[in-house]
């Protein structure tokens, strides 16, 4: 199975409302990232957590990250149409030469 | 700024053809790599390269070959296509893997 799986799968949202959707993973990273992917397109990184982090914004993202819970969390606060796309982390992972994992993503619907 | 070039978007391969899905970069990073992506499977690492002249397997490597002779290209050469490599492959690029660049992707049909 993947080291990073997000939760949920999918969301449909309101413009306007804040999408909130999770990662977890196995085992130790160096840092966690997440991308968005527009449909057909490739994926654009969004922001990057180290493992020693706890929290990061990055305009209307806000990552978090739980070392004990092996999990983060990114929120988009006032989603807007152009958020609809899916969404995936990435870990670093420390005991794999430090290469780059991707879990399954969530897709995000924001209707106008 | 081109950014990650891949070529081709669309290929339809026969089971044994083989081809080269190219990857060029004009962002001078040294590390490279290239994913497959399949549906509810997010990316798989298949091979990636640190550097010209190193390159080291990724989770999924059977089948697919690569070299990395310069610094801007990094080919993925599939040597007798099967209908389980039938995705979309993706390469990316990075300075230090912090921060990955992808290209538009290949989208590869093997009949």
């Amino acid at each position: 199975s993947q080291q990073g799986e997000e939760d949920p799968q999918a969301l449909s949202i309101q413009e306007g409302e804040n999408a909130t959707m999770n990662c977890s993973y196995k085992t130790s990273i160096n840092n966690l990232q997440w991308y968005r992917q527009n449909s057909g397109r490739g994926l654009v990184h969004l922001i990057l957590i180290r493992s020693n982090e706890r929290e990061k914004h990055s305009g209307r993202l806000r990552v978090t990250l739980d070392t004990s819970k092996k999990s983060s969390s990114l929120l988009i606060t006032a989603s807007r149409a152009a958020d609809t796309a899916s969404y995936f982390c990435a870990t670093e992972i420390k005991a794999a030469g430090n290469k780059l994992t991707f879990g399954g993503g969530t897709r995000v619907l924001v209707k106008p | 700024n081109a950014g990650v070039t891949q070529t081709p978007k669309f290929q339809v391969l026969k089971t044994g053809q083989s081809m080269t899905l190219q990857c060029a970069q004009d962002m001078n990073h040294e590390y490279m790599s290239w994913y497959r992506q399949d549906p509810g499977m997010g990316l798989r690492l298949i091979h990636y390269s640190v550097g010209a002249g190193i390159t080291d397997q990724g989770e999924v490597p059977n089948g697919y070959n690569v070299s990395r002779s310069t610094t801007e290209d990094f080919p993925l050469r599939l040597l007798s296509a099967a209908p389980s490599q039938t995705s979309v492959y993706f390469c990316a690029s990075s300075k230090d893997r912090r921060e990955l660049f992808f290209g538009e992707g290949s989208r590869l049909t093997v009949l």
